[in-house]
């Protein structure tokens, strides 16, 4: 199993839908999520972190299950402008249970956003 | 404030050939990583420094991969040979010492042909 699994998409959908996407991860001991954006031949850009009860920003809303072992990402009243890949980031805990800032990246989720 | 900066942006060499990248940090921030990103898939570390030191540099092929940071600033990483599964792009960033939060460079494209 992957340590970051997203699915790769794409999703295409209208201006104004809500999609969301889900990001899971496999150590259980992992303790901070974000989520990146990257547009075409750009380098990823810090979207949001996500906390544990949730956090809003916008139009976006990141959200953790620690149960399930996932975040998710929810963009509503999709504009042209959000057609990009959307990455989320773990933290890596090694066996010792330190993880020194390392991030473990998924795929990447390509979202297009249509008139 | 200026972001990470890095250079050359493209760059385009034969295999077997070598090639270095240089990246400098936003200013303040300890931590600094290279990514290797290949077309379709996520990030992938290939080193992070705290300062001058290596924190992790697990998944850097130390066969023909090296980076250094000598005065906890700027890096650089050199690849020597390059190969054609080499192409991709190569990623800088840096975050404060205590902070996962991660900042990226505009990255420099690498083509081996």
């Amino acid at each position: 199993r992957k340590e970051v699994e997203q699915d790769p998409g794409p999703f295409n959908v209208p201006e104004g839908a809500t999609v969301a996407f889900n990001c899971t991860y496999s150590n259980s001991a992992s303790q901070s999520f974000f989520w990146y954006r990257q547009d075409c031949r750009k380098e990823p850009k810090l979207l949001m972190s996500v906390y544990s009860s949730g956090n809003e920003d916008g139009r976006f809303t990141a959200q953790l299950n620690r149960a399930s072992q996932y975040i998710s990402l929810l963009i509503r009243d999709s504009k042209l402008s959000d057609s990009a890949t959307y990455l989320c980031a773990v933290n890596i805990v090694n066996a010792g249970g330190t993880s020194y800032g390392k991030l473990t990246f998924g795929q990447g989720t390509i979202l297009t956003v249509h008139p | 404030e200026a972001g990470v900066a890095q250079s050359p942006r493209y760059k385009i060499i034969e295999k077997r050939q070598s090639v270095a990248f240089w990246c400098n940090p936003i200013s303040g921030h300890a931590t600094l990583y290279w990514y290797q990103q290949i077309l379709g898939q996520g990030p992938k570390l290939l080193i992070q420094f705290q300062n001058n030191g290596v924190v992790d540099d697990s998944q850097l092929p130390k066969d023909r991969f090296s980076a250094e940071r000598l005065k906890g600033v700027d890096s650089t990483l050199k690849i020597q040979p390059a190969k054609l599964e080499d192409s991709a792009v190569y990623l800088c960033a840096s975050s404060l010492w205590d902070s996962y939060e991660q900042y990226f460079g505009p990255g420099t494209r690498l083509t081996v042909t």
